[in-house]
This record gives structure tokens, sequence and C-alpha cells, in this order.
């Protein structure tokens, strides 16, 4: 069974750009999730998306943004990139229905670096 | 709200030592807990977990792990590691129906020393 996918794995970018990062789900697993990871902050929690719906959101601006498909491909986009955005973005996924939904399994993460 | 303690960002060990990472956590509602692994530049790999039934939880490469309701605890541990256990090591807590997402700790780095 494929893992995770993430594209792509590495991308710089300059300060005031706008990225977006994909997320390919296991299969059958209809919840995706959003983290990111930085030295100073650790794994924080972007939002998740389930059926095409954004179910919660974390402590972010809305310069992050994301959407999932029909096919549960999800992808997350960034607006006026900051030097703080740098970070590993990691996608998770889970089968769903009540307390499996936690059980997330991860992809290899996207490292931005902005310039 | 729900929160996870590592008290250690750092454990030395030596070769085929037992190692246990520690794990605090904090929670109102039914909690489900998670030990991940990441190497470096990976994205993290689930070791084991706790979603119901029996308190010890054996894992993948020969971890485990005890859910302590009590104490709050979720401790990790391996009987003998290897070189190749050196990573960072994350303790996560989910509730409810996962639409919260999972609250990390900050991670323990453990090293290995031959």
């Amino acid at each position: 069974k494929a893992g995770v996918t993430q594209t792509p794995r590495y991308l710089i970018k300059t300060r005031g750009q706008q990225v977006t990062l994909s997320c390919s789900p296991i299969s059958g697993h209809r919840s995706v999730s959003w983290y990111q990871q930085t030295p100073g902050q650790g794994l924080q929690f972007l939002f998740e998306y389930f059926s095409e719906t954004q179910r919660n959101k974390g402590n972010f601006p809305g310069r992050f943004s994301g959407r999932q498909f029909s096919n549960s491909r999800s992808e997350m986009n960034v607006s006026t990139l900051e030097l703080g955005d740098s970070a590993l973005y990691l996608c998770a996924t889970a089968r769903g229905g009540g307390p499996s939904l936690n059980e997330q399994f991860f992809g290899p993460g996207t490292r931005l670096t902005v310039l | 709200a729900q929160s996870v303690t590592q008290l250690d960002s750092q454990v030395p060990v030596f070769e085929e030592a037992p190692v246990e990472l520690r794990c605090n956590y904090s929670s109102s509602v039914s909690v489900y807990l998670f030990w991940y692994v990441q190497y470096p530049n990976q994205g993290l790999q689930l070791l084991l977990k706790y979603l119901s039934g029996s308190t010890l939880v054996k894992g993948i490469n020969g971890f485990e792990a005890e859910f302590n309701k009590s104490q709050t605890s979720f401790h990790l541990r391996k009987p003998s590691v290897h070189i190749s256990d050196t990573a960072e090591y994350f303790c996560a807590v989910g509730s409810g129906g996962g639409a919260d997402g999972l609250t990390f700790g900050k991670g323990t780095h453990l090293i290995i020393q031959p």
C-alpha cells in the first residue's frame, strides 16, 4: 500500500510570494491534516479536512489556507510569504470514524525555505 | 484544551542499554496517545498507539509504552537500544473525533553512544 505522498519535497521562495503544497493520502483515508514543524515552535496543527470540508483550524493567520478534493487529495496555500514561514510542512492522513481519526500517518514533508 | 510535556529534550544512552522517554499529558476528555519517531529529513513514523484496552502497548522496533491514567503518563521504553534508534521521538495526544489534530510534545532527541 502506498504511503502518504507530498510534493514538492523542497521549495525555495522569496518574501511576498505565494506557495501551494500538495498531499495525496493513503488509499481509503478521508481525513487530511496539515502541520507546521519549526525548531522553535515544534509541531503545530494547521487545519484538518474531511470529505472536502475544513473541520478545524489551528492558530495561524488567514494567509494559510487549504482545500480538499473529492479524491481526498489536499492542497495548502500560503500567501504573502514571510521569513518565519520557513518550515517543514507535514501532511497526515487518517482513515476516519471515531478514535481511528486520531491515528495519523505522516508524509515525508515539504521543506519550505523563504528568502 | 490538551497539552503534552516531554520532560527531557535529550537523552544520551549507551548502545544495548535500556531507555525510557517520558511523556505526560493533560486533557479534559478521553485521550488517545501516540509515539512517533522522526529520522533526519524525514516525516514522522508511528511507533505505537493507545486507543483503548490494555494499558501496555507494544510497537515496532521493540518499543513499548504504558498508559497510566492516574499519573497522566505514557512513557516509552525499550530494553536494549541500537545505534539505529538515534532519532527524535514525539509523544502526541488526540481526542474526540480527531478533527482537532494531534497535540505534540516538543520532542526528545535520543542519542545512542557506542
